[in-house]
C-alpha cells in the first residue's frame, strides 16, 4: 500500500495567518492527491483534487501543489471557519489511502 | 444536492456481522460515473477507505475477507456488511460519491457518519 504522511499532526494559528500543511507519499503518485476538510460532526469536504485543482465553490484561499511526492495544502489568510482537520488521499494505486490527518487549532 | 446518510446498529458485538446502510438522496445511485463508497475512521486515527461499489465491488485487502457490499436501485441505497468483527473495527463509518472511473479518483460527496462500536 501506498503510505502518505501527513505533517504536522496539529497546528496552531490565528485568523488571517497563511498555513501550509504537508503530505509525502512514500512512492510516486503523479498527481493524484486529494484534500478534504472535516470539521466536528460535518461530512469530510472535498477541497482540492488532482493535487492543485479547486473543488467548485471552494474559497480561493485554498491552494494545493506539488513538487515529486510531496503534496502541500496552503491556506492564505486563515478564516474562522477554516479550523477543522485536512485530510489527503492518493488514489494512484488501490487502495486508496488517506494521510493520518492535520487538525487547525485557533491560537 | 446530493444528500447521503447512513443508518444501522450503534452497537455490535465481537464474531457478528456489521450491516450499515446509506440512502441516497436528491440523486440517481444508477450511475456510469460514479461508484458508492464505504470510509472508515477510527477514534483518533485518519481515513480509510473500505470499499466501492458499482456494477463491480472494489475492496480494499484489508478487509476483503470479511466485507460484502450491496446496492438496491430500487430504494436508492448501498450496503455494508463485514463480518467477524472485532474491537479493531470500531470507527465512524461514512459512505460517500466515489469518482472512479478517470483519475483522480476521489470522493465528493458524504454522510455524515455513524459510530460503530464493537463490545460485548
Amino acid at each position: 500500500d501506498i503510505q502518505m504522511t501527513q505533517s504536522p499532526a496539529s497546528l496552531s494559528a490565528s485568523v488571517g495567518d497563511r498555513v501550509t500543511i504537508t503530505c509525502r507519499a512514500s512512492q510516486t503518485i503523479s498527481s493524484y492527491l486529494n484534500w478534504y476538510q472535516q470539521k466536528p460532526g460535518k461530512a469530510p469536504k472535498l477541497l482540492i483534487y488532482g493535487a492543485s485543482n479547486l473543488q467548485s465553490g471552494v474559497p480561493s484561499r485554498f491552494s494545493g501543489s506539488r513538487s515529486g511526492t510531496v503534496f502541500t495544502l496552503t491556506i492564505n489568510s486563515l478564516q474562522v471557519e477554516d479550523f477543522a482537520t485536512y485530510h489527503c488521499q492518493q488514489s494512484y494505486n488501490s487502495p486508496l489511502t488517506f494521510g493520518g490527518g492535520t487538525k487547525v487549532e485557533i491560537k | 444536492q446530493l444528500h447521503l446518510q447512513e443508518s444501522g446498529p450503534g452497537l455490535v458485538r465481537p464474531s457478528e456481522t456489521l450491516s450499515l446502510t446509506c440512502n441516497v438522496s436528491g440523486g440517481s445511485i444508477i450511475s456510469e460515473t460514479y461508484y458508492w463508497a464505504w470510509i472508515r475512521q477510527p477514534p483518533g486515527k485518519g481515513l480509510e477507505w473500505i470499499g466501492s461499489i458499482s456494477g463491480n465491488t472494489y475492496y480494499n485487502p484489508s478487509v476483503k475477507s470479511r466485507v460484502a457490499m450491496s446496492v438496491d436501485l430500487s430504494k436508492n441505497h448501498f450496503s455494508l456488511k463485514l463480518r467477524s468483527v472485532t474491537a479493531a473495527d470500531t470507527a465512524v463509518y461514512f459512505c460517500a460519491r466515489h469518482r472512479a472511473t478517470r483519475q483522480p479518483e476521489f470522493f465528493d460527496f458524504w454522510g455524515l457518519g455513524t459510530l460503530v462500536t464493537v463490545s460485548a
